[in-house]
């Protein structure tokens, strides 16, 4: 079992519909979770951390599950320009990042 | 303020051929990382520094080399190439550890290297 993993897709969704992902995770002792944004042939850059509590920015809600072991990002509102590949990322208890595989959003006119 | 550029940004080599590729970052970072990125998988650590002076194995080492003399230059090396380190290469560097909330990576723009 992978320690990250997430659904590949792709997720066709039209322009103005809300979207949202999940992300699951293996190692109970995760200590942080970040959300990555990677635009197809680019560098993955930071969309936002995961706090227990669940955070907002703008058009982007991020959840953290950890009795259930899994991160959600939601998108209202979706624009062409979400089109890209979200990657999930769990920080464990040495301090080093272990990636998934990302999902590929596809935000149609 | 260039943030982490990276030499070259395409690559084609020989089978048994060697390369370094170059890491550079303006902004103080003390931590710097290489990561490689196939089809289908996560970004992999390949091998990373914590400081000027200090290298440490990441989860896929072998194969590669690196050196960090100064701060602001992350060396990363393949002595022998073989067509299985054909990939994208990326250059991140951080803050600290991440013990910050704010914790972020700054990745470079990326080496695309073919092995033939």
């Amino acid at each position: 079992r992978k320690e990250v993993e997430q659904d590949p897709g792709p997720f066709n969704v039209p322009e103005g519909a809300t979207v949202a992902f999940n992300c699951t995770y293996s190692n109970s002792a995760s200590q942080s979770f970040f959300w990555y944004r990677q635009d197809c042939r680019k560098e993955p850059k930071l969309l936002m951390s995961v706090y227990s509590s669940g955070n907002e920015d703008g058009r982007f809600t991020a959840q953290l599950n950890r009795a259930s072991q899994y991160i959600s990002l939601l998108i209202r509102d979706s624009k062409l320009s979400d089109s890209a590949t979200y990657l999930c990322v769990v920080r464990d208890s040495n301090y080093q990042l272990i990636w998934g595989a990302g999902t590929k959003l596809i935000i149609k006119p | 303020n260039a943030g982490v550029t990276q030499t070259p940004k395409f690559r084609v080599l020989k089978t048994g051929q060697s390369m370094t590729l170059l890491c550079a970052q303006d902004m103080n970072h003390e931590y710097m990382y290489w990561y490689r990125q196939d089809p289908g998988m996560g970004l992999r650590l390949i091998h990373y520094s914590v400081g000027e002076g200090t290298t440490a194995k990441g989860e896929v080492p072998d194969g590669y080399n690196v050196s960090r003399l100064k701060k602001q230059n992350f060396l990363l090396g393949l002595e022998s190439a073989a067509p299985s380190q054909t990939s994208v290469y990326f250059c991140a560097s951080s803050y600290d550890s991440g013990q910050g909330r704010n914790y972020g990576y700054t990745f470079g723009s990326g080496t695309r290297l073919t092995v033939v």
